[in-house]
């Protein structure tokens, strides 16, 4: 059974920097499409980066040269590295898996709640 | 970057209704769409990807339908457990979503 668990959410200042963890089981990270999608109440549902299977990166342009999306084989893990965050990066970011187009997405985790506040 | 535009926002409809909710690209992503349902405090679970293809384990009554700039949700009998909110999403160039058909059962 594919499973997906998201971790390191939490309160962040303006300007700070976070890193979301997402281990996966049931499946190798490695070999597939790989998404951050976030949802806030003023924004909707956001999709925020995926990843492939040749390790190319996309990134949303309101994220774009601040959100870094990479993965470890070993440890079968997903990662966002934020920085320069900012009030309206505040959401529920959910990891998922691709399906059979790559950026439709067939697996989601459970989300992790980031605020960004001072 | 494309913009998916729901419609309608809200839907009200009786158990056993035909139900059809209608996403709009601003400009062709040919097949590239899929459809999810949200339930209150949960994830997304895809339901449709490519525009008509049925994901596995998702009931028969939902069927996609579209093309181009002009896609279809249909649930052909309206089940209480369908009562969510529903979201299309593209993916021809990078991707985003509309924003959403909360659906409540009479």
């Amino acid at each position: 059974e594919v499973q997906l668990v998201e971790s390191g959410g939490g309160l962040v200042q303006p300007g700070g920097s976070l890193r979301l963890s997402c281990a996966a089981s049931g499946f190798t990270v490695s070999g597939n499409y790989m998404s951050w999608v976030r949802q806030s109440p003023r924004k909707g549902l956001e999709w925020v980066s995926l990843i492939n299977n040749d390790d190319n990166t996309y990134y949303a342009d309101s994220v774009k040269g601040r959100f870094t999306i990479s993965r470890d084989k070993s440890k079968n893990t997903l990662y966002l590295q934020m920085s320069s965050l900012r009030g309206e990066d505040t959401a529920v970011y959910y990891c998922a898996s691709g399906g059979s187009g790559g950026w439709d997405l067939k697996s989601w985790g459970q989300g992790t709640l980031v605020t960004v506040s001072s | 970057e494309i913009q998916m535009t729901q419609s309608p926002s809200t839907l009200s409809a009786s158990v056993g209704d035909r139900v059809t909710i209608t996403c709009r690209a601003s400009q062709s992503i040919i097949s590239w769409l899929a459809w999810y349902q949200q339930k209150p405090g949960k994830a997304p679970n895809l339901l449709i990807y490519k525009a008509s293809s049925l994901e596995s384990g998702v009931p028969s009554r939902f069927s996609g339908s579209g093309a181009g700039t002009e896609f279809t949700l249909t649930i052909s009998s309206l089940q209480p457990d369908d009562s969510a909110t529903y979201y299309c999403q593209q993916y021809k160039s990078y991707s985003s979503f509309g924003q959403g058909t909360k659906l409540e059962i009479k």
